[in-house]
């Protein structure tokens, strides 16, 4: 079992809709959660951070936390041509200055 | 400079050849990251950095590949011996430290395509 997992996709949503990506980890530890979107070609920039269980809003994004399910999702609203791209969940375990990385969805917005 | 810098941007060389690897994080950031990223793969941690010093070599693949960082700034990453395997973009990323040690910037990689 990987430490951090992700559906590799490709997930295509219509321009419009809500994309929602999904990322389940395994140690129970974690206690920072990222996402980060990279385009293709492109380096990965951080779009994303939660730390407590719940939903955190910042725009069109909205992250979501569930610490006893250990997951962490990303919902897309009003998704856009522009919001295609890879989408990476990254976990930093307590104490830990590393970040363990799942291994990307893809995610592809259909105008 | 406004972001982390890494040179060259694409690297071909043939195998059994050494390679080196620069990075220049931003100015300020004390933790320096490697990563190998292979197409279609997520992120491979490499070696870390908090500032000149490497509490972590563990990623690093093979007794082929070594870091180093000087003046808590440039970092270099060389690989010795190069094989068709080490063929990946290799990221750079920098943060702060600290409690936000986690939020890294990324250079825009090293593409190294070993013949």
């Amino acid at each position: 079992q990987k430490e951090v997992e992700q559906n590799s996709g490709p997930l295509s949503v219509p321009e419009g809709a809500i994309a929602s990506l999904n990322c389940t980890y395994s140690d129970r530890g974690s206690q920072s959660f990222f996402w980060y979107r990279q385009y293709s070609g492109k380096s990965p920039e951080l779009i994303m951070s939660i730390y407590s269980n719940g939903d955190k809003e910042d725009g069109r994004f909205t992250a979501q936390l569930n610490k006893a399910s250990q997951y962490v999702s990303l919902l897309i609203r009003d998704s856009q041509p522009s919001d295609s791209a890879t989408y990476l969940c990254a976990v930093k375990r307590d104490s830990n200055y590393q970040l363990i990385w799942g291994a990307g969805t893809k995610l592809i917005i259909k105008p | 400079g406004a972001g982390v810098s890494q040179s060259p941007s694409n690297k071909v060389t043939e195998k059994g050849k050494d390679v080196e690897l620069r990075c220049d994080p931003i100015s300020g950031h004390t933790a320096l990251y490697w990563y190998r990223q292979s197409l279609g793969q997520g992120l491979e941690f490499l070696i870390y950095f908090q500032g000149n010093s490497a509490p972590d070599k563990s990623g690093l693949p093979s007794d082929r590949f070594s870091a180093e960082r000087t003046g808590g700034s440039v970092s270099t990453l060389t690989i010795q011996r190069t094989q068709q395997e080490d063929s990946a973009v290799y990221l750079c990323a920098s943060s702060l430290g600290g409690a936000t040690i986690e939020k890294l910037f990324f250079g825009s990689g090293t593409q190294l395509s070993v013949l």
